[in-house]
């Protein structure tokens, strides 16, 4: 079965460093999006992304992150200058045009 | 949006029914239910949708009364692998690129 991957699985880094979490969402999905969960807390919507631009973002996705889909199979989010408050797991998920999001094992980034 | 309501908690034992609910009475027209389930550092995992009455899949069964105000997931003989975090969502699901919406999920823990 196909399944959305994510790399790494474990992120450390120093607060003001850039990070960049790398997805690779499953070949024939259009859509693609970024949740991140902080440690005991709910799952949270950061951004969905269809052809080639930002279709939603929630006030969590500042000006310090970013998303790009840099050729055809990976998905980024960069976060530029790392807080200590962006420590979290990080799932990426993708669709088809109306189906269900299918959600990757996720990266869990400690900002130290 | 529509709000969810389901129990923070439930415990069971291998191989009982583990039934469900939620509740979310300002559903509207065109809200489908979609329920994840959530293992422990991993993405959540799609289980079912529904719009109305009865679907049931290889994993579980969604029962959703007519006036569709709440609805019950229902989990068959569960096994120790079943503990997990269980999450109703309500939304425009069928629609492309929609973001979803977690609230706090009922932590299911089955028990030998």
């Amino acid at each position: 079965e196909p399944e959305v991957t994510q790399t790494p699985s474990h992120q450390v880094t120093q607060m003001g460093q850039e990070v960049i979490l790398r997805c690779v969402p499953i070949s024939n999905h259009l859509y693609f999006y970024w949740y991140r969960q902080i440690l005991g807390q709910k799952v949270e919507f950061l951004v969905s992304f269809y052809n080639n631009e930002i279709s939603e973002k929630s006030e969590i996705f500042d000006d310090q992150f970013s998303v790009e889909r840099p050729d055809g199979s990976n998905f980024t989010l960069k976060i530029r200058s790392t807080k200590l408050e962006d420590s979290a797991m990080y799932f990426c998920a993708s669709s088809e045009a109306e189906e269900t999001q299918y959600f990757g094992p996720g990266t869990r980034l400690l900002v130290l | 949006l529509a709000k969810t309501t389901q129990p923070i908690s439930m415990d069971s034992y291998e191989g009982q029914e583990v039934n469900i609910t939620c509740s979310h009475n300002n559903i509207a027209t065109n809200d489908y239910i979609t329920w994840y389930q959530q293992f422990p550092s991993q993405g959540p995992r799609f289980i079912i949708q529904g719009y109305k009455t009865k679907v049931t899949n290889e994993v579980a069964s969604l029962f959703i009364p007519a006036d569709r105000k709440s609805s019950t997931l229902s989990l068959p003989r569960v096994s120790l692998s079943d503990t997990a975090v269980y999450y109703c969502l309500v939304g425009i699901a069928k629609a492309a690129g929609n973001k979803l919406t977690f609230g706090g999920g009922t932590r299911v823990l089955v028990k030998p």
